[in-house]
């Protein structure tokens, strides 16, 4: 059965670091991951989707890798603000799961000015 | 505007009283689903709804129920709560059966007493 694992639980770093988020899957075989962004109380925002054929995808600062034979995906956040301070999500699709989303529980990021 | 509507935002009931959560999308997506979101235990999934009248059970379906009559509206009832449904409950929706980009509602934080 698919388990996503995402380590750290929180992180704090300064503002202006580059930071790397991580997301490790047990089952190779995934149709696609998306990584998502929660703010307080409210809802997800997705951030990136890497089908399983793709290595890797950017959005301005962001940067999203797949290696699905080391189940691994990471999180590459370019000179972080506080506005970026948020819990991320990642999430994998997998067939067997007929498609639905298996989560991680997250990282909470803290971004100190 | 793109987006997923859920209502009511915030709701507090008593046990035993039926009450209907909406969500309703204007982007035409065939798949519809629920989730709930419980600290410690992360984004669990209710039901979803791969296209109008086909619905299936998620991780934790007991105690719901759903119905997709028109494609924009995906409404989730609890005929029955009770206090182990307090949770913060999100809807969300998707292209090709939820494979695509996930777009998320802002969620319903429901307190059942």
């Amino acid at each position: 059965k698919q388990e996503v694992t995402q380590i750290p639980a929180a992180l704090s770093v300064p503002e202006g670091e580059n930071l790397v988020l991580n997301c490790s899957f047990t089952d190779s075989a995934i149709y696609n991951l998306q990584w998502f962004r929660q703010d307080p109380g409210k809802g997800l925002t997705s951030l990136l989707l890497i089908q399983s054929s793709q290595r890797e995808q950017t959005s301005g600062r962001l940067n999203a890798s797949l290696d699905k034979s080391s189940g691994r995906s990471t999180l590459y956040i370019a000179a972080s603000q506080p506005g970026d301070s948020a819990t991320y999500l990642c999430a994998v699709s997998t067939l067997d799961s007929n498609y639905q989303l298996i989560w991680g529980a997250g990282t909470k990021l803290i971004i100190k000015p | 505007e793109a987006q997923v509507t859920q209502n009511p935002r915030y709701l507090i009931t008593v046990t035993g009283k039926k009450l209907t959560v909406t969500c309703s999308q204007n982007m035409n997506h065939e798949y519809m689903s629920w989730y709930r979101q419980d600290p410690g235990l992360g984004l669990r999934q209710i039901y979803y709804s791969m296209n109008v009248e086909v619905t299936d059970k998620g991780d934790v379906p007991e105690g719901y129920k759903v119905s997709r009559k028109e494609k924009r509206n995906f409404p989730l009832i609890l005929e029955s709560p009770s206090p182990n449904q307090t949770s913060l409950y999100f809807c969300a929706s998707s292209t090709r059966q939820g494979t695509g980009e996930l777009f998320f509602g802002e969620g319903s934080r429901l307190t059942v007493l």
